[in-house]
């Protein structure tokens, strides 16, 4: 299996844009996280799915983010506009409902907003 | 609510020295128990899980680590410490029932001097 993919690995955009994060859980998981790490505040769970449906999104900052799933295979994290303050590393991961709910991490998108 | 507390920041051994990483955990019942490596620019990995049973778990790359109910405590091991094992590690606690929502520790960094 190829593992949690992730894309893009960097970002780099101007304040205000919009910037999407892309995320392919692996096959048969049916949990999903979207993590955020900062040196500040550590690794922060955004939001979670279960089978494709937000189950816990009081993590998420502000209204400017948002998350979809929109099948088993694909969720992408959503900032619109960006702020220099969204700059951190972005981890996508998902988990088997079996085995503990252990979580497999991508490798993580990091985010500079200019 | 769950929590988890790696007392210990920063760690520095040299290389070939024994390791032990701790965290203790707060949670009403029988916890899920895990740790987490994460290798510069690298997301998180998991060493080792703590579900039931045997309360000494062997993980992958050497790594151990005793559950201690009594203590609270769930301490990663390694007898003899290698310099690629220079990462940042994370304890987590996982809830055994009712609502799944997983909590990290900050974590620690682990030097290793030559």
């Amino acid at each position: 299996d190829a593992g949690v993919i992730q894309s893009p690995r960097h970002e780099v955009t101007e304040m205000g844009q919009e910037v999407t994060l892309r995320c392919k859980p692996i096959s048969g998981h049916d949990y999903l996280f979207w993590y955020r790490q900062t040196m500040m505040r550590g690794l922060e769970l955004l939001i979670y799915f279960n089978n494709n449906v937000p189950i816990d999104d009081s993590g998420m900052p502000e209204d400017r983010f948002s998350a979809k799933m929109p099948n088993a295979s694909f969720s992408t994290l959503k900032i619109q506009p960006s702020e220099p303050r969204d700059s951190a590393v972005y981890f996508c991961a998902s988990s088997p409902r079996e085995g503990g709910y252990e979580q497999y991490f991508g490798p993580g998108t990091r985010l500079t907003v200019t | 609510a769950q929590s988890v507390t790696q007392p210990d920041i920063h760690i520095t051994v040299s290389e070939g020295a024994s390791l032990e990483l701790r965290c203790n955990y707060s949670y009403g019942a029988t916890p899920y128990l895990f740790w987490y490596v994460q290798s510069p620019g690298q997301g998180l990995q998991l060493l080792l899980k703590y579900f039931s049973g045997d309360t000494l778990v062997q993980g992958i790359k050497g790594f151990e680590a005793e559950f201690k109910r009594s203590q609270s405590s769930f301490n990663l091991r390694k007898p003899s410490v290698h310099w690629s094992d220079a990462a940042e590690y994370f304890c987590a606690v996982g809830a055994s029932g009712g609502s799944y929502i997983p909590t990290f520790g900050r974590g620690t960094s682990l030097i290793v001097h030559p």
